[in-house]
């Protein structure tokens, strides 16, 4: 069973775009929501985070938008940079285990 | 710290061979997992441990075995490689409620 679900797989958008990523979550006992960025080679790594009961946390060009009531979140990446061209998973923990969407493969074209 | 280190980086097996990946944290992390990735699936749980002596099964644990003798290691066994079991392996690591899992650098696995 998917309990979480991530769209679109992938996403092309221009250098300075706001490319934007979303997921939709199952279960509503999940306690925290991690978006993790993979580069090509690499393992995952941790990018910004946000709890249910907050609806948006900003981290530099790096924000969360959250909405409880449609069991949905979303990655927003302001002035979008090349640098940014990477996979992005969102995820969704419960009981200390965490659940991952499908992720999406973002390029930012110069 | 080296952080979360995994070994091999790479490995082909035989169909029916077995072998076992290797993984350590030097954080004194109580909390491991291992994880697969395959392409459109995202990240899938296949065990993890709660703190030495303790292990799990996570979302797909067929074909896989765990133990956790010590805090730092955790190794991955595979009994008998299957095909389906081709993919890339993470092992990652965080404090019991901590909201950060550090992840290796992965294990490339083929298996013909």
């Amino acid at each position: 069973q998917q309990q979480v679900k991530q769209s679109p797989q992938s996403l092309i958008v221009q250098k300075g775009g706001i490319p934007i990523i979303n997921c939709a979550y199952e279960n509503t006992a999940f306690d925290y929501f991690p978006w993790y960025q993979q580069f090509p080679g690499k393992g995952p790594a941790l990018l910004i985070a946000i709890r249910p009961d907050v609806s948006e946390k900003k981290e530099g060009r790096f924000t969360i938008s959250f909405n409880k009531s449609a069991k949905q979140f979303s990655l927003h990446i302001m002035d979008s940079q090349p640098g940014d061209s990477a996979t992005y998973f969102c995820a969704a923990r419960l009981y200390g285990k965490l659940t991952f969407g499908q992720g999406t493969i973002l390029t930012v074209h110069p | 710290n080296a952080g979360v280190t995994q070994t091999p980086k790479f490995q082909v097996l035989k169909t029916g061979q077995s072998m076992t990946l290797q993984c350590a944290q030097d954080m004194n992390h109580e909390y491991m997992s291992w994880y697969r990735q395959d392409p459109g699936m995202g990240l899938r749980l296949i065990h993890y441990s709660v703190g030495a002596g303790i292990t799990d099964q996570g979302e797909v644990p067929n074909g896989y075995n765990v133990s956790r003798s010590t805090t730092e290691d955790f190794p991955l066994r595979l009994l008998s490689a299957a095909p389906s079991q081709t993919s890339v392996y993470f092992c990652a690591s965080s404090y019991t409620g901590g909201n950060t899992q550090y992840f290796g650098p992965g294990t490339r696995l083929t298996v013909l």
